[in-house]
């Protein structure tokens, strides 16, 4: 089986750009969460969307949003880019959002932002 | 809020020596806790999980005991491989409510094992 897929894997905008990013959940899972890893730091939490909704959302600007589609898939938008946006954006999907689903991750999506 | 503490890497140790990587937490409710590994250039893998108080998770030789008394759950292994080198992050999961899944990470501990 297919694990989380992300797109694109690589990306260089420039301050003030927009950017999107994608990711597929393993298949069956409904829930998925974005997370961004700052070089040499553990994730921090961005949001966290279950069948569709927005469950969860970390301490992040506006400029940050997100949403799911029907197929469980999930866009994470950020705009008027800040050279501090320069991360790995990791995305994780789960089962459900009870406490002990363990959170399956993809490979990440680095952005450098110029 | 909740939060997790890990101890300060880097780690070097040589081969087949025993590791421990210190975790602590803080959590209002009853978090499940989880260890994570990241290989170089990759996305985190799951290593080992516990849902409940005096949980034992294990797994490829590691493992680590869900401490309720002490907020701990410390990583172990006997005999450590150059192939363990990685970041190991701690992790707490909590769920409630309308806000979902809370998961929060410790800032990761960087493994070296020198053949």
């Amino acid at each position: 089986d297919a694990g989380v897929t992300q797109s694109p894997t690589h990306l260089i905008k420039t301050r003030g750009q927009h950017v999107t990013l994608r990711c597929s959940p393993i298949s069956g899972h409904k829930s998925v969460s974005w997370y961004q890893q700052v070089l040499g730091q553990g994730p921090q939490f961005i949001f966290q969307y279950y069948e569709k909704e927005e469950r969860g959302r970390g301490n992040f600007p506006d400029r940050f949003s997100a949403r799911q589609f029907p197929n469980y898939s999930s866009e994470l938008n950020v705009n008027a880019l800040l050279l501090g946006d320069s991360a790995l954006y990791l995305c994780a999907s789960s089962p459900g959002d009870r406490s002990y689903n363990e959170q399956f991750f993809g490979p990440g999506t680095r952005l450098t932002v110029l | 809020g909740n939060s997790v503490t890990q101890m300060e890497g880097p780690v070097t140790l040589s081969e087949e020596a025993f590791l421990t990587i210190n975790c602590t937490y803080t959590a209002t409710g009853y978090p499940s806790l989880f260890w994570y590994v990241q290989y170089p250039g990759e996305g985190l893998q799951l290593l080992l999980k516990a849902t409940k108080a005096d949980d034992k998770g294990s797994n490829k030789g590691f493992e680590a005991t869900y401490r309720k008394e002490t907020t701990s759950f410390h990583l172990e292994k006997g005999s450590v491989q150059v192939s363990d080198s990685a970041v190991y992050f701690c992790a707490l999961s909590e769920s409630g409510g309308n806000y979902g899944q809370n998961f929060v990470f410790g800032p990761g501990t960087r493994l070296s094992v020198l053949p």
